[in-house]
């Protein structure tokens, strides 16, 4: 069966501070996998996505992510954190029917 | 393009209680998801339409949920008796079809308390 792990459940940050959150998962298969946030009073929406190719991958609002296939992990990054950022993170991965299984989320908080 | 609409946002129901939820999935969206996510954890897919049938229902507890997508666009999910541990918060999701190259949007979700 499938799983997610997030090992940080709550991530407290100064702005301008480098984020890393991790994310394990288990799949016997080809992975595709997903980082969504939620913004506070709003819907998941995707942050990145990787298929295939580049290990790192580029999403929105300056985050990147980095598949490592040998560690089975897809750590979410960015270099400075705003205030803005404050959200919970979800890493996720699907199967080949695009049902989605989430890891258990990251609560980040940014403090001005 | 409008989101994926959801309704009610919110209900507080006592236990042994009914409840159902709608979603009205993107237009032209022909896969719909619901999700479940219980305070404190991700999302649970509970069940996956693809048009009017259902492609995975095994996370669904059949003795008390049910789903229907009856023309293959609105969709309601129904409690039925409603437990204390379903409280939590009911994700809707569509995608253009359901291969894994397409993203999923969700809806805004219905927080459910039952007490």
């Amino acid at each position: 069966a499938q799983s997610v792990s997030q090992h940080n459940h709550h991530v407290i940050l100064s702005e301008a501070a480098s984020l890393e959150l991790g994310c394990n998962y288990s799949y016997g298969g080809t992975v595709n996998l997903f980082w969504y946030v939620q913004y506070p009073g709003q819907h998941l929406q995707l942050l990145l996505k990787y298929f295939s190719g580049d290990p790192l991958v580029k999403g929105i609002k300056g985050f990147e992510a980095e598949f490592i296939k040998s560690k089975f992990s897809f750590n979410l990054r960015k270099p400075s954190v705003q205030w803005s950022d404050t959200a919970e993170y979800f890493c996720a991965l699907n199967n080949a029917g695009n049902m989605l299984t989430f890891g258990g989320g990251t609560r980040l908080m940014v403090k001005p | 393009e409008a989101g994926v609409a959801q309704s009610p946002r919110y209900k507080i129901i006592e236990k042994r209680q009914s409840v159902a939820f709608w979603c009205n999935p993107i237009s032209g969206h022909a896969t719909l998801y619901w999700y479940q996510q219980i305070l404190g954890q991700g999302p649970k897919l509970l069940i996956q339409f693809q048009n009017n049938g259902v492609v995975d229902d095994s996370q669904l507890p059949k003795d008390r949920f049910s789903a229907e997508r009856l023309k293959g666009v609105d969709s309601t999910l129904k409690i039925q008796p409603a437990k204390l541990e379903d409280s939590a918060v009911y994700l809707c999701a569509s995608s253009q079809n359901g291969q894994r190259s397409y993203e999923q949007y969700f809806g805004p979700g219905t927080r459910l308390t039952v007490t």
